[in-house]
């Protein structure tokens, strides 16, 4: 089992639709999380961090399920500049080092 | 300004070669790495520092050593260049040695080994 799995997509969404991704991470010692979004031929970039509580941002909400093992990015109301890949990213501190593993990406492509 | 700068943008270079890419950050992080990004989009780390030392050491072969002059620059050097390093390689730089930091990436040297 990979350590970090995203369902790489590709999602085609209408504009204005409601989408949502999950992540699923195999090392139950993972303790931080993040969402970054990838533009083609772009460098990454921080969408947003992952709670325990579950977060929001305008119209992204990140949630955590640490008894399934699992984050989730919701996107309302979807633009066509939501177009980009999501990379899932999952941080795993061990005693000297954290161990930083990045989801291989879900493509997201919204249409007009 | 930009906060992580990487050069080249581009490299392409003949099997064998040794190659290196630069990475610089102006915003004073303490913290600095290595990626690879393959062509199915896989991005893994290769190497971390923190404060010009080596703190993180992925299963990468040799050819590749990292150096950091000080903590605002770490560079990669690649020895003996295969087909197989051909990628696009990020440098990333975060506030401190901390897993809730957010990483703040380079635009990325696209590496083509003919």
């Amino acid at each position: 089992r990979k350590e970090v799995e995203q369902d790489p997509g590709p999602f085609n969404v209408p504009e204005g639709a409601t989408v949502a991704f999950n992540c699923t991470y195999s090392n139950s010692a993972s303790q931080s999380f993040f969402w970054y979004r990838q533009d083609c031929r772009k460098e990454p970039k921080l969408l947003m961090s992952v709670y325990s509580s579950g977060n929001e941002d305008g119209r992204f909400t990140a949630q955590l399920n640490r008894a399934s093992q699992y984050i989730s990015l919701l996107i309302r109301d979807s633009k066509l500049s939501d177009s980009a890949t999501y990379l899932c990213v999952v941080n795993t501190k061990y005693s000297s080092a954290s161990k930083i593993i990045f989801g291989s990406g879900t493509r997201l492509s919204i249409r007009p | 300004d930009t906060a992580v700068s990487q050069t080249p943008k581009y490299l392409v270079t003949q099997m064998g070669n040794d190659k290196s890419i630069k990475c610089e950050q102006n915003l004073g992080h303490d913290t600095m790495y290595w990626y690879k990004q393959d062509s199915k989009k896989f991005l893994k780390i290769m190497f971390s520092y923190n404060n010009k030392e080596l703190i993180i050491n992925e299963t990468v072969p040799n050819r590749f050593s990292p150096k950091s002059p000080d903590k605002a620059h770490l560079n990669l050097h690649i020895n003996s260049l295969e087909l197989g390093d051909s990628a696009v390689y990020f440098c990333a730089s975060a506030d401190r040695l901390s897993s809730y930091n957010e990483q703040f990436f380079g635009p990325g040297t696209r590496l083509t080994v003919l």
